[in-house]
């Protein structure tokens, strides 16, 4: 089955701890991107990649790195967490950039 | 102003009306232009996509482009409880960076 998956689903963290979000895509699709959404400000994107080793900052990147080492990976590492980046995170991906996006399920992150 | 302007809501409509949602947008370069439905506790899955001005129909859906007015258009026709959902307006910058709406929540009721 074509899917985006997402892991973990959901995570509880503590100030300064580091973890990754990781995502995954069955589809060999070359595009790539992380959204947060947040109540009142709506989907915004944290950073794109256009294809293995290419990656690009979104609106909101300050706090958040990514890597894309192969196609089919594109983890969101966030090195020290703070309670601003409680937030519900979506990965999407799609064949190529100008076509459409498949989301993930979600992760609901909470930091302390 | 911001890129993308859509109004949140909530809107609640009785069962068969014909539904209408609605996004502005500042940015002259947008050609791309798409509506998503995300239900409660799930990813945004893609309902529409149009690229420049003019209308698409799929089912009781039909999406409208006005590049003129900066203006896109969601209907729903003949609406249903199953469509209760968020929609949400996404367009695509040159960079091929996406532009959501804030997401409008409707109600059909039965």
């Amino acid at each position: 089955e074509a899917q985006v998956t997402q892991n973990p689903r959901y995570l509880i963290t503590v100030t300064g701890k580091k973890l990754t979000v990781t995502c995954s895509q069955n589809m060999n699709h070359e595009y790539m991107s992380w959204y947060r959404q947040d109540p009142g400000l709506g989907l915004r994107q944290i950073y794109y990649s256009m294809n293995v080793e290419v990656t690009d900052k979104g609106d909101v990147p300050e706090g958040y790195k990514v890597s894309r080492k192969e196609k089919r990976n594109f983890p969101l590492i966030l090195e020290s967490p703070s309670p601003n980046q409680t937030s519900l995170y979506f990965c999407a991906s799609s064949l190529a950039v100008w076509d459409t996006q498949y989301f993930g399920p979600g992760t609901r992150l909470t930091v302390l | 102003q911001k890129e993308v302007e859509q109004d949140p809501g909530p809107l609640s409509v009785p069962e068969g009306a014909i539904v209408s949602l609605n996004c502005t947008y500042s940015n002259s370069a947008f050609q791309y232009f798409m509506w998503y439905r995300q239900y409660s506790r799930k990813g945004p899955e893609l309902l529409m996509y149009t690229y420049s001005s003019g209308n698409k129909e799929d089912g009781r859906f039909t999406a409208q482009v006005d590049k003129s007015s900066k203006y896109i258009s969601l209907f729903i026709r003949d609406s249903q409880p199953s469509d209760s959902a968020t929609y949400l307006c996404a367009m695509k910058g040159s960079q091929g960076n996406l532009i959501f709406g804030k997401g409008t929540k409707l109600s059909v009721k039965p």
